[in-house]
């Protein structure tokens, strides 16, 4: 069984200031971890994934994150927030022979201030 | 990129319709499409898992017979719910994997935003 948990359900951020969002996981396997991002009404898109290898992902627009196996943790991190960063993130796994079921964090929503 | 296209975009009827919900992958083929549903403020919750040219497998708690999905193409899923309720509106979004790409992400349709009155 998998399972995702994700801190904080809002975080509000400065523009310019550091974004971060915090994501742990259980997995019985090696798991594969993803992050997206939804704005209102939308569908969701890949910001980045981590499979096997680097432990470092970078991802688009500027979001990068790190696969911590001991810490079973894979937090989400920008350097500078953007205006256009307020969206809904959430934190998904899939186990490596599941066939791509993914199981969601609940979701964190991020405010961007000026 | 991948482009998997859901219609409609929204949808408001009566209750006791039911409501026809399609999911294409447009440049890929996809032998394995996702269904999930999505409350307010809510995280996604997998209905099923849709596979082409066998039965859906449903996951604990959702009615196969209310949701009913086919997938009969390798790049066409339809979800329909039957008899929708109000206790039905919800956010439902579809998702798609590359046939020809192993270990890779699900692409995400938009959504349907469905409103039993």
């Amino acid at each position: 069984a998998q399972s995702v948990t994700q801190l904080g359900s809002h975080v509000s951020v400065s523009e310019g200031a550091l974004v971060l969002l915090r994501c742990n996981y259980s997995s019985s396997v090696p798991p594969y971890l993803f992050w997206y991002v939804q704005y209102p009404n939308q569908g969701l898109q890949l910001l980045l994934k981590y499979t096997t290898g680097a432990t470092l992902v970078k991802g688009i627009n500027g979001f990068e994150a790190e696969f911590k196996k001991s810490e079973t943790s894979f937090h989400l991190t920008k350097p500078s927030a953007h205006m256009s960063d307020a969206a809904e993130y959430f934190c998904a796994v899939s186990e490596s022979d599941s066939w791509g079921k993914l199981q969601f964090g609940a979701g964190t929503q991020v405010v961007v201030t000026p | 990129g991948a482009v998997v296209s859901q219609h409609p975009s929204r949808v408001i009827c009566k209750s006791g319709t039911s409501v026809k919900i399609e999911c294409r992958s447009l440049d890929f083929q996809a032998t394995t499409m996702f269904w999930y549903r999505q409350f307010p403020k809510q995280s996604l919750m997998l209905m099923a898992t849709s596979n082409e040219g066998s039965k859906a497998t449903y996951e604990q708690g959702v009615e196969k017979d209310k949701f009913l999905i086919n997938h009969a193409s390798l790049t066409l899923s339809t979800l329909t719910v039957t008899s929708a309720h109000p206790e039905d509106s919800s956010f439902y979004i579809c998702s798609a994997r590359d046939f020809g790409q192993t270990n890779q992400p699900q692409h995400f349709g938009d959504g349907t935003r469905l409103s039993i009155l």
